[in-house]
């Protein structure tokens, strides 16, 4: 069976703070996914890694992933109180996708 | 451009009763799927299509049925309901049957179930 892990599962941070969501998978997978939700709303995609060693950044937030290690990391430079919603990550097998358990994140002023 | 798009936005229902959930899209995509989102357990895709006429089960299909009679809409029926089913429902769509490069999946609102 395919698990998606996150951690930690409730992160709340001071603005101006840095902190890294891990994100771990059980299976080969070279594309991982990060999907940002605010309360009360749909998915919002943040970025589509590809390969291994991928990092990409927008904005405060720079996403990476280690295909060997079967791991990613969303770093959060600098937090600000927009950054505060729920971020998940993804792989797919192709044509299923499987999700993590998502990061609840609260940036306090 | 409306994107993915799904109705009702809320429904209640009692235990046993049936319902259809729709989801539309308008982006020619191939690919559609539901999911449900529970608290603490992340989104759990339920049933998948990869095209009209095609579909498959996912991590979660007990108690649901779907059917892709043409690429646009992709319905998810609930034949009786039951309290387990109390959920939020979202619909996501992508471009091809498999994923290929930075695709990614679309999302629709979401639809939040409550079941008595």
């Amino acid at each position: 069976e395919l698990k998606v892990e996150q951690n930690p599962l409730f992160l709340s941070m001071q603005e101006g703070k840095n902190y890294t969501i891990y994100c771990n998978y059980s299976t080969t997978s070279d594309r991982l996914y990060w999907y940002r939700q605010d309360p009360g709303k749909s998915l919002e995609s943040l970025f589509v890694l590809l390969s291994n060693g991928a990092v990409k950044q927008e904005g405060r937030l720079m996403a990476s992933l280690d295909t060997k290690a079967r791991l990613s990391t969303l770093h959060i430079t600098a937090a600000v109180h927009d950054l505060s919603a729920t971020y998940f990550c993804a792989v797919d097998t192709g044509n299923q996708f499987y999700f993590g358990t998502g990061t609840s994140l609260t940036v306090i002023p | 451009n409306a994107g993915v798009t799904q109705t009702p936005k809320f429904q209640v229902l009692k235990t046993g009763q049936s319902m259809t959930l729709q989801c539309a899209q308008d982006m020619n995509h191939e690919y559609m799927s539901w999911y449900r989102q529970d608290p603490g357990m992340g989104l759990r895709l339920i049933h998948y299509s990869v095209g009209a006429g095609i579909t498959d089960q996912g991590e979660v299909p007990n108690g649901y049925n779907v059917s892709r009679s043409t690429t646009e809409d992709f319905p998810l029926r609930l034949l009786s309901a039951a309290p387990s089913q109390t959920s939020v429902y979202f619909c996501a769509s992508s471009p091809r049957a498999w994923v290929v490069g930075n695709e990614k999946l679309f999302f629709g609102s979401g639809t939040q179930l409550s079941v008595l």
